[in-house]
Formats: C-alpha cells, structure tokens, sequence
C-alpha cells in the first residue's frame, strides 16, 4: 500500500517555465489537497478537491491551477514560475466520511526550487 | 476565516518532563482536530485525530484533548524523551468549506 506519493521530489527551475508536480493516492480518499510549506509560515492552503471533476481554491492559489480528472490523482502546475515558488510542497488526502481515527494521509514532500 | 494559532512556538524542556502543547483556532465549525509530527526536511506523520463530536483521544505517552466550543486543543506528552524532538503541527478541517488549515507549530527539543 503506497499511500500518497508526490513525484518528482526534487526540482530546480528556471524563472518563467513552467511543470507539474504529480499526487497520487491508492486509498480511494475523495478529498485531496496541495499545500507549500516555508519556514515560519506552516502549511499554507494552495488549493483543494473534494472529489473527481472538482477543484477549489485554498489560501493562496495565485499563480498555481489544479486538475483532478481521476479520482486518484491530484495535479499541481505552475504555468510561468517565480522565485517566489520556491518551497516545498505536501499533498494529502482523506476519506470523504469522517470516520474517527481516520486522518489525514501526507505524501513525502516536492522540494522545488525556481532560480 | 479560520485561524489556527499555536503557541508557544519553541519550547526546549529537559528530558523526562510531562509537557503540553496549544493550539487554538478561530471557527469552532471543524469536522475535526489533528496533531502531526514533522521531523526536519520530512513529510508530516499524524498522531492523533479528534473528531468534533470527542473530547480527547489517547496514544501512548500522547494525550489529545479539544474544547471545541472555546476553539482550543492541547497535546499533551508524558515523559519526554530526546526522539520526540520535532515540529509538532496541528490542523482543523473547516465544515464550512472543507479546507483542512494548519497552525505554524511548536518546534520541541527535548535536552538530553
């Protein structure tokens, strides 16, 4: 049982191109989400599915747009990339019902870096 | 909009001491409350989830409790030890709109 795996886990990018960070999760969870982590910022909210054929925005989505056309996958693209992206990001998920003791399932982290 | 406070942000406490951790937020419409450890330059391992509708859940050395009604949660660890030196992070999942937001952490030494 995988769980949630990001791919790639490292980037280095040049200022203006742009990629697509990959998130694919073997649980069968509906909910899905894109976070990038800075220091001293904790995870910030880029944006969020809560199901196949649906996106939503998070607590900042500039610059970042999402599609989720599986159920299992949940990708993340930077169209024009800025130095200000650089960061490394988590994707999670979790299960629609909000059995108890069921959490949140993280992946291990892209560290991506836009020069 | 929900906030997500934790307080303090560093703590280092010598080894052996019972500890507590805080955490507040600012909607009290949460499906639930989760505390994850983050060890440096790795992902997030969570240790405990609190539904709305509990008060607290226990796991091992770890005690988690939520006041939902005041927006405040603790975690409690008993007998530190240098291992459970990390960040500690927890996270509350809006019933508004589904987004699940973090705190910024506390990041733990444990002094041998």
């Amino acid at each position: 049982n995988a769980g949630v795996t990001q791919t790639p886990k490292f980037r280095v990018l040049k200022t203006g191109q742009s990629m697509t960070l990959l998130c694919a999760q073997d649980m069968n969870h509906e909910y899905m989400y894109w976070y990038r982590q800075d220091p001293g910022m904790g995870l910030r909210l880029i944006h969020y599915s809560v199901g196949e054929g649906t996106t939503a925005k998070g607590e900042v989505p500039d610059g970042y747009n999402v599609s989720r056309l599986k159920k299992q996958n949940f990708l993340l693209g930077l169209e024009s990339a800025a130095p200000s992206q650089t960061s490394v990001y988590f994707c999670a998920s979790s299960i629609l019902l909000e059995i108890a003791n069921q959490p949140q399932h993280f992946g291990d982290g892209t560290r991506l870096s836009i020069l | 909009k929900q906030e997500v406070t934790q307080i303090p942000a560093a703590l280092s406490v010598p080894e052996g001491e019972n500890l507590v951790l805080n955490c507040s937020f600012t909607d009290s419409a949460i499906y639930n409350l989760q505390w994850f450890r983050q060890d440096p330059g790795k992902g997030l391992t969570s240790l405990l989830l609190i539904q709305s509708s509990q008060r607290e859940q226990t796991s091992g050395r770890l005690n988690a409790s939520l006041d939902k009604s005041s927006g405040r949660s603790t975690l409690y660890i008993a007998a530190s030890q240098p291992g459970d030196s990390a960040t500690y992070l927890c996270a509350v999942k809006s019933r508004r709109d589904d987004k699940i937001i973090f705190g910024k952490g506390t990041r733990l030494h444990i002094l041998p």
